[in-house]
């Protein structure tokens, strides 16, 4: 297993176009976490799945996000009507209660909205 | 205010030196993290401490609870250290796998001259 993989690494986009982004975790990882991260800060935390289930989301995520893990294994993150502000790299993570709680995270998949 | 305060937020050193990097909290923790983030976006994981003192190579993390205080030092620094280190939270234990999600500083920015 080579670790979170996330893909595409690179997107750009016009503005109003729709974009997915897709994250495979560690395999029999249930916990998977989105990020983002604009330049100079610190991640902020988006949604939370535990196997399939959604289980938080954060005020952040507005209508036009919607991310799914439909078989508790790998998730997209769905963005609508790209807006110049949601440029930003979108991070993915993922758990496993019997390793600690040590949170992997992938390389990321950075959005420009032009 | 933040949750989290990183402190400084740009270092730079020269080669063999001893790095300190700050991170103060203000709410109670089950967990903090300290990772590394380098040009390009892959964030990994360094430590989790929920107390105590951890050590691995060149790298040491404490953590004071009662104060809500957290260093990460380096020895002998090097400039392949350069890279972003960035302290992260995690709220509370339980079943719930959100309590888990992590609420991140800005980042310190470490840059070792050779």
């Amino acid at each position: 297993d080579t670790g979170v993989s996330q893909n595409p690494r690179h997107k750009i986009t016009k503005r109003g176009q729709n974009v997915t982004f897709r994250c495979d975790p560690i395999s029999e990882h249930n916990r998977l976490y989105w990020y983002r991260q604009t330049l100079g800060q610190g991640p902020e935390f988006l949604t939370y799945f535990q196997n399939e289930a959604q289980l938080e989301k954060s005020r952040l995520l507005s209508d036009r996000f919607s991310a799914e893990r439909p078989k508790g294994s790998f998730s997209t993150l769905e963005i609508q009507r790209t807006e110049q502000g949601d440029s930003a790299m979108y991070l993915c993570a993922s758990s496993f209660p019997t390793t600690g709680n040590t949170i992997y995270f992938g390389e990321g998949s950075w959005l420009t909205v032009v | 205010k933040n949750e989290v305060e990183q402190s400084p937020q740009n270092l730079t050193a020269q080669e063999g030196e001893f790095i300190t990097i700050n991170c103060s909290y203000s709410v109670g923790i089950s967990a903090l993290h300290w990772l590394q983030q380098h040009p390009g976006g892959g964030i990994v994981s360094l430590f989790m401490l929920s107390s105590g003192k951890k050590k691995h190579g060149r790298l040491i993390a404490t953590i004071n609870i009662q104060e809500k205080h957290s260093s990460l030092h380096i020895t002998a620094s090097h400039p392949r250290d350069s890279a972003v280190y960035i302290c992260a939270i995690s709220l509370g234990w339980g079943s719930g796998g959100s309590n888990y999600k992590l609420t991140f500083g800005k980042g310190t920015l470490l840059t070792v001259n050779p």
